[in-house]
């Protein structure tokens, strides 16, 4: 069975710094996605960034990376020069292959993430 | 924005009355999804559906069900609504690419009596 798990259920960043939020994840899969989403005190849920199981290079989406551990099972999101904007609610999502479902994510528990000044 | 609209936004019922949750799309999309999000255990499906009239089942379908008549709409029904189905609800669609994320909808946060 796939699982998600983020093990921070809350993290504190200074104004300006990174802050890196944990993500390891567990299916027997060999082709999967991983993908992060932010959820603001409004409630939305934003797409931030996608990394491929194949894919060679760790992902980057502006002040977002991904910092894939394939061996580790891990997909840690990095904030870089963090702002107040950026306290939210974060989630990390898998996706599993066709046979096991390919357009179903499933989620992590979250992390919540305050950006202090 | 993805054209999603989720209808109620909010709702507050009784234990025991029948619910329906409406989720419209504008972007033709094939597929739809239904996810509830609880604390501590983020956002789990509930159902989800490949085309008009397919629907299957998620890891917590018990005490649900959906319909799909039209591509643009993907309904929820709590047939008899218990405490434990309040929560909030997203409508979701996208995912037929290997990289492609669901777009949410805003929510309807459901509250049971």
């Amino acid at each position: 069975a796939q699982k998600i798990t983020q093990t921070q259920p809350g993290m504190f960043v200074q104004e300006k710094e990174a802050v890196t939020l944990d993500c390891t994840y567990d299916t027997s899969d060999p082709s999967y996605g991983l993908f992060w989403y932010k959820q603001p005190s409004s409630g939305e849920m934003i797409f931030l960034i996608y990394q491929g199981s194949y894919d060679q290079q760790n992902a980057t989406e502006g002040r977002y990376s991904l910092n894939f551990q394939k061996a580790r099972k891990s997909a840690n999101l990095v904030i870089s020069a963090s702002q107040l904007g950026d306290s939210a609610m974060y989630f990390c999502a898998m996706r599993g292959s066709f046979s096991g479902g390919y357009n179903k994510l499933i989620f992590g528990a979250g992390t919540r993430l305050a950006v202090h000044p | 924005d993805a054209g999603i609209t989720q209808s109620p936004r909010h709702k507050v019922t009784e234990t025991g009355t029948p619910v329906t949750l409406r989720c419209h799309q504008t972007e033709n999309h094939r597929y739809m999804y239904w996810y509830r999000q609880d604390p501590g255990h983020g956002l789990r499906l509930i159902h989800y559906s490949y085309g008009v009239k397919d629907t299957d089942k998620g890891e917590v379908s018990d005490g649900y069900s959906v319909s799909r008549s039209k591509t643009e709409d993907f309904l929820l029904t709590l047939e008899s609504a218990t405490s434990s189905q309040t929560s909030v609800y997203f409508c979701a669609i996208g995912g037929t690419g290997a990289n492609s994320p669901l777009h949410f909808g805003n929510g309807t946060r459901l509250t049971v009596t």
